[in-house]
This record gives structure tokens, C-alpha cells and sequence, in this order.
């Protein structure tokens, strides 16, 4: 049964304290890994897709990278505004279904 | 700015009662999908729909049904609300081919 995990499920940081998430995957035939940002009552904003291992993708603080098994989102220097709910999830489960880790609740304090 | 767009951010419903939850994408994406999100339970597929007037059975399908009338919209329904379909109810949609979604706001439904 394909699998998606993240860790930790909650990540507190000060200001500017760098850090990574991550998201490991058990699927067949990996189709692509989308990572979103969920801001609280909200709907999930999309981030990054990534294809393929090695493959990198950035925008303004995040980077998000990708190997065989997982990827890491990383933060750079995180401010106040970087906090919300971190998804990531694979294609799985049949035409155009993708299924989606639990998330990480990154809080980012001043 | 393209979007997709729920009705209502809040609702409030009685047991029993049939509840309609619309959502419309002005992308002209093929695929729609209806989520509930349960917090330790993550993002789980009621229904999708990849084309007008088609449906598929997510993961979840028990006490809700959709509707697809034209490419735009999607509609779920509650057909008798119970309290355990509290929850936050998100659309998304995509074009064929492509797993990345857009998402709507969502709409917070409490049944009481």
C-alpha cells in the first residue's frame, strides 16, 4: 500500500533558526511529489513539484529537494509568516488520485 | 487570478437535514475532487469527477454523493448530515495529466 510520511508532525523555530521537513514515500513508480502550504481555515496553497532524484526547486526561503525515498523542504531563515501547515503529497491510488501525508505544523516564533 | 471557489466559508446544519456543498473553477480543469480534512486523519478523497457527468468513489464515499452537471462546477451532497461529517470540506481541481491541484478556500461544516 503506497505510504506517505512527514516529520515531525510539529516544528517550532525562532525567527531565522533554519530547519528541514520531511516527507518519505513508499509508492510504485514514482509520478511526481508536491509539497503545499496550508495557512490555518484555509485551503492547501501549492508549493513545489518535483520528478525526479536530485531534482531542487526554491522559493524566496524554501527549498525543496528530492532522492529516491523522501524529500526535505527546507527553510532558510524562517520569519513569522513562513508559519502554517506543510503537506506534501504523490500521485497513488488510481487515475489522477494523489495521496497526502498528515503535515507538519511549522510555528516560526518572533 | 484563477481560483476555485466554495460557496461558504461556514456552515451550520441540523441531523437529518440534506446539505449541498458547491464549488466552481474558472481554470477549465478537467478533474474535480471533493476532500474532508479531520485533523490527525489528514486529507482524505470523498469523490472525484474527471469529466462532465462522471463520478468516481474516493475513499470515503459513505453518506455523500456528487453531482457534475457542467465542466465548472461540482457539487457534494450530504444526503441525511450526520454529527460525524463535521469537518472541513475542501474542493480541488487540475487538468488530466497533472497532479498538481488547486485548491478552493474550504467551508467548515458543524452538524448538530
Amino acid at each position: 500500500e503506497d505510504q506517505v510520511t512527514q516529520s515531525p508532525e510539529a516544528l517550532r523555530l525562532q525567527e531565522g533558526e533554519s530547519s528541514s521537513l520531511n516527507c518519505s514515500y513508499t509508492v510504485s513508480g514514482l509520478r511526481g511529489l508536491f509539497w503545499y502550504r496550508q495557512d490555518p481555515g484555509k485551503g492547501p496553497e501549492f508549493l513545489f513539484t518535483l520528478y525526479s532524484a536530485g531534482e531542487e526547486k526554491e522559493k524566496e526561503r524554501l527549498k525543496a529537494t528530492l532522492t529516491k525515498k523522501e524529500s526535505f523542504l527546507h527553510i532558510t531563515a524562517p520569519k513569522p509568516e513562513d508559519s502554517a501547515t506543510y503537506l506534501c503529497a504523490v500521485p497513488s491510488g488510481g487515475y489522477q488520485k494523489v495521496t497526502f501525508g498528515t503535515g507538519t505544523k511549522l510555528q516560526v516564533i518572533p | 487570478d484563477v481560483k476555485v471557489t466554495q460557496s461558504s466559508r461556514y456552515l451550520v446544519k441540523r441531523t437529518g437535514e440534506k446539505v449541498f456543498l458547491e464549488c466552481v473553477q474558472d481554470m477549465d480543469h478537467e478533474n474535480m475532487f471533493w476532500y474532508r480534512q479531520d485533523p490527525g486523519l489528514g486529507l482524505r478523497l470523498i469523490y472525484f469527477s474527471y469529466d462532465v457527468k462522471m463520478k468516481e468513489k474516493g475513499d470515503i464515499p459513505e453518506g455523500y454523493s456528487v453531482s457534475r452537471e457542467k465542466k465548472e462546477r461540482f457539487s457534494l451532497i450530504l444526503e441525511s448530515a450526520s454529527t460525524n461529517q463535521t469537518s472541513m470540506y475542501l474542493c480541488a481541481s487540475s487538468f488530466s495529466g497533472n497532479y498538481g491541484y488547486t485548491f478552493g478556500s474550504g467551508t467548515r461544516l458543524t452538524v448538530v
